[in-house]
């Protein structure tokens, strides 16, 4: 089916364990994002990229790494999850082509770090 | 830096009720504001975009209005059905080249049957 899809949809992970956050849409948009939700800080940036090997920081980048070689796939990496990294991650992409174009956001990874 | 704010944080209304949630934002130089719904444990579903030239989008029961100027955006929900319950989010999209939006709070809207 078209669209975007994250996976997994749910993760818990202990400190210090690095672990990776899929991303992958079938709409050939040329930008992804990833945010964080939290209670009281809402949704923020923290990564996104403009196409394939072009990414840059959002608001809150630390502790995070992504990669993106294949249009269609944005993966965010945790290198040394912490618990102040619990959160819902989610994933949006956004077409190049069509000016003031919507964002589409994925169903969210709910990561718990213990 | 961009600030979204939006009120209520809550609000809870009888069913057929019509109703204005507001979104006010710091900096004026936007591309476009878009609002979103989300149910509880679930994604986001944009609901409408207005570009920075638009003053306001209709779909179905919804009509949103911007006001770039004064740095603010009404959601109007016509007739509202528990069906609408749902938190609303309202994000604007930055007008300087900075790409990725920022979000409100939202508001956590209950429709009593």
């Amino acid at each position: 089916d078209a669209g975007i899809t994250q996976s997994p949809r749910y993760k818990i992970t202990e400190t210090g364990r690095q672990v990776t956050l899929m991303c992958h849409q079938t709409w050939s948009h040329s930008y992804m994002f990833w945010y964080r939700q939290d209670l009281g800080h809402g949704l923020r940036l923290i990564y996104y990229s403009a196409a394939a090997d072009i990414t840059d920081k959002g608001e809150v980048p630390d502790g995070y790494v992504v990669s993106r070689s294949k249009t269609e796939n944005f993966p965010l990496t945790l290198e040394s999850a912490t618990r102040s990294q619990t959160s819902v991650y989610f994933c949006a992409s956004r077409s190049q082509r069509v000016r003031n174009t919507e964002a589409f956001f994925g169903q969210g990874t709910r990561l718990t770090v213990v | 830096k961009q600030e979204v704010t939006q009120i209520p944080a809550a609000l809870s209304v009888p069913e057929g009720e019509n109703l204005v949630l507001n979104c006010s934002f710091t900096d004026s130089a936007i591309y476009n504001l878009q609002w979103f719904r989300q149910d509880p444990g679930k994604g986001l579903t944009s609901l409408l975009l207005i570009q920075s030239s638009q003053r306001e989008q209709t779909s179905g029961r919804l009509n949103a209005s911007l006001d770039k100027s004064s740095g603010r955006s009404t959601l109007y929900i016509a007739a509202s059905q528990p069906g609408d319950s749902a938190t609303y989010l309202c994000a604007v999209r930055p007008g300087g080249g900075a790409d990725g939006l920022t979000f409100g709070k939202g508001t956590h809207l209950i429709i009593q049957p």
